[in-house]
C-alpha cells in the first residue's frame, strides 16, 4: 500500500513570498489533515478535511493560509504571504473516516528567510 | 494551553535497559491515546495506542500504561535498542480516535550501545 505522498520535500523562500504544498493521501482515506510542526514542538493541526469538506480549521491563520481538497483526494496548502515564523515542517496525514489507519507523510520542510 | 504534556525533552538510556517515556494530559474528554516515533526527515510513524477502557496495552518490546485518574500515560521499551533512538510523541484524541490528534512536544530518546 502506497503511503501519504507530499511534495516538495524542502522549500526555501523569502518572507512575503508565496508557497504551496501538495499532498496525495492513501487511496480510500476519506479524512485528510494538515499539521504544522515548529522545531521543538509537537505537530499542531491546521485543517481537517472529510472528503472535500472542511471539518476543523480553527487553528488555521486564515489571513495568510488557505487549503483545498478538490474532488476529495489530493490537497494543497498555500501560504501567502509567508512570514519568518512560518518556518516549520508541514505534515499531511490521512485516515479512514473513523480515524483508523492514521498515517503521516514525510513532510515538507519550509524555511522562510 | 497545552492539553498534552511531555515534560522531559530528552532521555538517555543504555542498550538493553528499560526506557520509560511519560505523558500527562489535562482534557478529560480524551479517550484514545497514541505514541508516535519520529526519525529525522521522516513523518511520525504510529507505534502503539491505548483506549481509555484499558490500562495496559502491549506489543512486543513496547508497552503503554494508562492511569486515567492521574491523567497520565507512559511508554515502556524493554529492552531498549540503539535503533529506538528517535523523538517520541504522545498524542490524544476524543471520540474514540475519530477526533483530531493533539500532540505533546516530544521526548528525544537516545539509546547508547
Amino acid at each position: 500500500e502506497a503511503g501519504v505522498a507530499q511534495s516538495p520535500r524542502y522549500k526555501i523562500i523569502e518572507k512575503r513570498q508565496s508557497v504551496a504544498f501538495w499532498c496525495n493521501p492513501i487511496s480510500g482515506h476519506a479524512t485528510l489533515y494538515w499539521y504544522q510542526q515548529i522545531l521543538g514542538q509537537g505537530p499542531k493541526l491546521l485543517i481537517q478535511f472529510q472528503n472535500n469538506g472542511v471539518v476543523d480549521d480553527s487553528q488555521l491563520p486564515k489571513d495568510r493560509f488557505s487549503a483545498e481538497r478538490l474532488k476529495g483526494v489530493d490537497s494543497t496548502l498555500k501560504i501567502q504571504p509567508a512570514k519568518l515564523e512560518d518556518s516549520a515542517v508541514y505534515l499531511c496525514a490521512s485516515s479512514l473516516r473513523d480515524g483508523y489507519g492514521y498515517t503521516f507523510g514525510s513532510g515538507t520542510r519550509l524555511t522562510v528567510v | 494551553d497545552q492539553q498534552v504534556k511531555q515534560n522531559s525533552p530528552s532521555l538517555s538510556v543504555q542498550e538493553g535497559r528499560i526506557s520509560i517515556l511519560n505523558c500527562d494530559y489535562t482534557n478529560s474528554m480524551f479517550d484514545y491515546f497514541l505514541w508516535y516515533k519520529k526519525y529525522p526527515a521522516e513523518g511520525p510513524t504510529f507505534l502503539i495506542s491505548i483506549s481509555s477502557i484499558k490500562d495496559k496495552n502491549e506489543d512486543g518490546r513496547f508497552t503503554v500504561f494508562l492511569n486515567k485518574s492521574a491523567k497520565h500515560l507512559s511508554l515502556h521499551i524493554v529492552p531498549s535498542q540503539p535503533g529506538d533512538s528517535a523523538v517520541y510523541f504522545c498524542a490524544a484524541s476524543a471520540e474514540g480516535g475519530s477526533e483530531k490528534l493533539v500532540f505533546g512536544k516530544g521526548t528525544k530518546l537516545t539509546v547508547n550501545p
